[in-house]
C-alpha cells in the first residue's frame, strides 16, 4: 500500500534561519508530488509540484524552494525564513482524477 | 484560472441538525472531490463525483455534482460532533493532473 511520510510534525525557527522539510512516499513509482501551505482553518495554497526527479514547477513567487533529488523524495527549503513563512505545510502525492493523499503536515512557526 | 468558492466559510450547529455546504465555480470540471481535514492532520479524500447530476452517499453524507459540472454540494444529515472539521472541495481540470481547491468550510458540531 502507498504511504506518505512528512517530518517534522512541528518546528519553531527564528527569523533568518534555514528550513528543510522532507516528504517521502512509499509503495508507488514516479508519483506526482505537491507542497501546499495552509493558513489557519483555511484552504490550500499550492507552492510547488513535481512530475519527476529534478522537475519542479513553482506556483507562487516566495521565499521558498523545492527539490526532488529522488523519485519518492520531495524537499521544501528556505535559505532565510521570514515571519510570513509561518503556516501549516502539507505534502501530497497523486493525480487529479485519482485524488491526492496528504501527509500529516508540518506546523512551522517562525519567531 | 479555475476558481472554486465554498460557502459558508464557517458553520456552527447543534448535534442532530442538518446542513449543506456549497462549492461553486464558473468553470467546468471533469470531476470534483470532497476532502475532510481534522486539526493538525492532512485532508482525507471522502468522495469523487464524475458525472453531471451524480449523487453519492456516504452514510449520513450526500454529495451531488451539478448538471453542468460547475458546482457541487455536501449535505450532512443529523450531524454529530465527530463530523467537526474542515471540508474542502477540489476540482479536476481538463488537464487531469492538477486539483483546484476551494477555500474550505469549517464545521463545528456542538453536543
Amino acid at each position: 500500500s502507498q504511504t506518505i511520510h512528512q517530518w517534522p510534525a512541528t518546528l519553531v525557527q527564528p527569523v533568518g534561519s534555514p528550513l528543510s522539510l522532507e516528504c517521502t512516499v512509499e509503495g508507488t513509482s514516479n508519483p506526482n508530488l505537491y507542497w501546499y501551505r495552509q493558513a489557519a482553518g483555511r484552504g490550500l495554497q499550492l507552492l510547488f509540484y513535481s512530475v519527476g526527479i529534478g522537475q519542479i514547477s513553482s506556483e507562487v513567487p516566495q521565499n521558498l524552494s523545492a527539490s526532488r533529488p529522488q523519485d519518492r523524495q520531495f524537499i521544501l527549503s528556505s535559505k532565510k525564513l521570514l515571519l510570513s513563512d509561518s503556516g501549516f505545510y502539507l505534502c501530497a502525492w497523486g493525480t487529479g482524477g485519482g485524488g491526492y493523499t496528504f501527509g500529516s503536515g508540518t506546523r512551522l512557526t517562525v519567531v | 484560472t479555475q476558481l472554486l468558492e465554498q460557502s459558508p466559510q464557517f458553520l456552527s450547529i447543534q448535534e442532530g441538525e442538518n446542513l449543506t455546504v456549497y462549492c461553486n465555480s464558473s468553470s467546468v470540471f471533469s470531476s470534483l472531490q470532497w476532502y475532510r481535514q481534522e486539526p493538525g492532520e492532512g485532508p482525507v479524500l471522502l468522495v469523487t463525483v464524475v458525472t453531471g447530476g451524480e449523487v453519492k452517499k456516504l452514510k449520513r453524507l450526500t454529495f451531488q455534482f451539478g448538471d453542468a459540472r460547475k458546482d457541487s454540494s455536501l449535505h450532512i444529515t443529523a450531524a454529530q460532533p465527530g463530523d467537526t472539521g474542515l471540508y474542502l472541495c477540489a476540482g479536476v481540470g481538463n488537464a487531469g493532473n492538477m486539483l483546484t481547491f476551494g477555500g474550505g468550510t469549517r464545521l463545528m458540531v456542538k453536543p
